[in-house]
This record gives C-alpha cells, structure tokens and sequence, in this order.
C-alpha cells in the first residue's frame, strides 16, 4: 500500500543552519507529495507540493524536489529562524487511493536563537 | 488558499457526555471531508472520509457508533463523540477538498478535546 517514510525527529538547529528532513514514499500509482507543517496548538498548513517528477515546491525559503527515480521528496531550507520551530508532516496523495492523504510520523523541529 | 474553520477550538467536557465538532468550507464546496485524530507527538490517523450527502467511510479500528459524522451539506461536516470517555481525548483536525482542489486538502485549526 501507500505510505510515507520520513526522518524521526526531534531536531534542533542553531539559528541560520542548513535543514533537511528527509521523506521517502510508496505509492501504487503517481502521488502528489507535500509537506505540511504545524505549529504548537494548531492545524496543518500546507507548506509545499509537487505534483509530477522534477517539479520543484518552495515556500518561505523551503524547496523539496520530487524525486520519481529515489521515490523522495526531501524537506531543505538554507537558513532556518526560530520561527520555522513546528512539526513538519510530508504526505503523498494518489487517485488510486480516492485522494487519501497518507501522512508520515511527523519531524519536530527545534531552532534555537 | 482555500479556508478552512473548525469550531471549537478546545473543549473540555465530562465523561459521559457528547460533544460535537463543526468543520465548515468558508470559500469553496466540499465534496469530500477528512476526519483525523492526533496523539501527543503523533501524526495523524484517518477516522472517516465523508462525501456530502452519503455516508462516511470509517477507516478499521474506529467505532461508528462513538464518532458520529455527517457531511450534511457542500460547507458542513460535524463529528460527534457520543458518550465521551478520557481516552477521547485527543487533537481532532478536519480537512476538506473540492472538486477544484483534487490534489490538495486544507485543514482546519483542530479541536483539542480533554474529557474529565
């Protein structure tokens, strides 16, 4: 079936560090990847998506490449802020599923001033 | 992106009791809505998909009868957790998704539910 490996958390990072989470995923048919995130208390956001091999997603200084040939789709922002402190979700969708999100165990991020 | 509101934001409620979740699309029509629910340092487990107007599809494991839902109309689905016990408590976050937004979901706020 479906599903969505990601890197186990906690991580903390000094402020202005190079962040990666990674997510790996399988899929039946062609998924549509995302990464959500959560900050303390709150519902997801979607951060960003890609919906076909090659595409690049990027908001907010975070870009994640979709990868068909390594079935990933990590997480890379160049510089984080204290502000970037959440739980990041990456998820997968596909037609074949009836466009369920399956979502991976989430990655806590911690940076520290 | 499209908006999302759930309502209430937090409750607290006593065992025995129910207690009802609101998950209303505020700017576009939602076909399907996705009830999750979320334990401490978790991710989200699916409960039940609802497309408006049938009934929900209840994912293995998730009593029917306890987790009420209806998706009544285009903008409105409730999750009801009829006769609440302490270990109901949990984050229970809703999405939805139109028939424009196939491939994207978007989330409510979530209901931090605590039953005493």
């Amino acid at each position: 079936g479906d599903s969505v490996t990601q890197m186990e958390g906690p991580v903390t990072l000094s402020e202005e560090a190079f962040l990666t989470i990674n997510c790996t995923y399988t899929a039946t048919g062609y998924p549509s990847l995302f990464w959500y995130v959560q900050y303390p208390g709150e519902g997801l956001q979607l951060l960003l998506k890609a919906t076909k091999a090659d595409d690049k997603g990027s908001n907010k200084g975070f870009e994640a490449t979709y990868r068909k040939e390594t079935t990933s789709f990590h997480l890379e922002k160049g510089s984080v802020q204290v502000s970037d402190s959440a739980v990041y979700f990456c998820a997968l969708t596909t037609s074949n599923t009836g466009n369920q999100f399956y979502f991976g165990t989430g990655t806590s991020l911690t940076v520290i001033p | 992106g499209a908006v999302v509101s759930q309502h209430p934001s937090w409750v607290i409620c006593k065992s025995g009791t129910s207690v009802k979740i609101e998950c209303r699309s505020l700017d576009f029509q939602a076909t399907t809505m996705f009830w999750y629910r979320q334990f401490p340092k978790q991710s989200l487990m699916l409960m039940a998909t609802s497309n408006e107007g049938s009934k929900a599809t209840y994912e293995q494991g998730v009593e029917k009868d306890k987790f009420l839902i209806n998706h009544a109309s285009l903008t409105l689905s409730t999750l009801t957790v009829t006769s609440a016990h302490p270990e109901d408590s949990s984050f229970y976050i809703c999405s939805a998704r139109g028939q424009r937004t196939n491939t994207e979901a978007f989330f409510g706020q979530g209901t931090r539910l605590t039953v005493v």
